[in-house]
């Protein structure tokens, strides 16, 4: 166990909906990352938090946002969603100064019908 | 631009047996490097972490190797288990991107009885 949780476990929707996936760092962590992970394909990083704070952002697309509150979680949303957003969407969280030491939250599987 | 690409793709091979992974990397000014196992839907966990200075580091079964010069890291898998079917991933971080970590596409292991 990570330490790193995410919820819901699973989620399946419609296309054209909007939904939003929840993460809570490992204690302590001020740091949060968001990854996306399609079938058959390799980690995509999303975007990064720090401290509430927007740090790096990666392959993200316009359709989606995220933010980190002041006690730390995490929210990512995805709007108007297609079926090529269907994917395993990964949450990690790493202490300050330690973005190379992520650690994975079980996932959110993401099915878009 | 940064790359990590490891080999091979995916592998068989029975119980008991040894193993080894590869990992090359175009990632520079080099950081560290990761393996991580990643079961099936579940998120990737840490095996090994290695700075520019480590060239070999292990844990239980699992032994990694990094030639910074050949920009060559290795994982090693001693008597495989079933348990050893998976994921294993790859992941450099450079010291001049805010810590980003590049991702390799993954080895999938296959452990047969």
């Amino acid at each position: 166990d990570s330490g790193v949780t995410q919820t819901p476990k699973h989620l399946i929707t419609a296309t054209g909906q909007r939904v939003t996936l929840r993460c809570s760092p490992r204690s302590g962590d001020l740091s949060v990352y968001w990854y996306q992970q399609s079938l058959d394909q390799g980690l995509q990083f999303l975007i990064q938090y720090y401290n509430g704070e927007e740090r790096a952002k990666g392959n993200i697309l316009e359709r989606f946002s995220a933010q980190q509150f002041p006690d730390l979680h995490s929210e990512l949303n995805l709007s108007s969603l297609e079926l090529g957003d269907s994917a395993l969407y990964f949450c990690a969280s790493s202490a300050a100064g330690r973005t190379y030491e992520q650690y994975f939250g079980p996932g959110t599987r993401l099915t878009v019908t | 631009k940064n790359q990590v690409e490891q080999s091979p793709q995916s592998l068989i091979i029975l119980e008991g047996k040894n193993c080894t992974l590869q990992c090359n990397y175009t990632v520079s000014p080099f950081s560290n490097l990761r393996w991580y196992k990643q079961d099936t839907g579940r998120g990737p966990v840490s095996l090994t972490i290695m700075t520019f200075s480590e060239n070999t580091k292990s844990n239980g079964r699992y032994t990694a190797t990094l030639d910074a010069d050949t920009k060559q890291s290795s994982l090693h898998i001693t008597a495989s288990q079933l348990s050893d079917s998976a994921s294993y991933i790859c992941v450099v971080s450079a010291t001049n991107q805010g810590g980003k970590l590049i991702f390799g596409q993954g080895t999938e292991l296959s452990v047969k009885p």
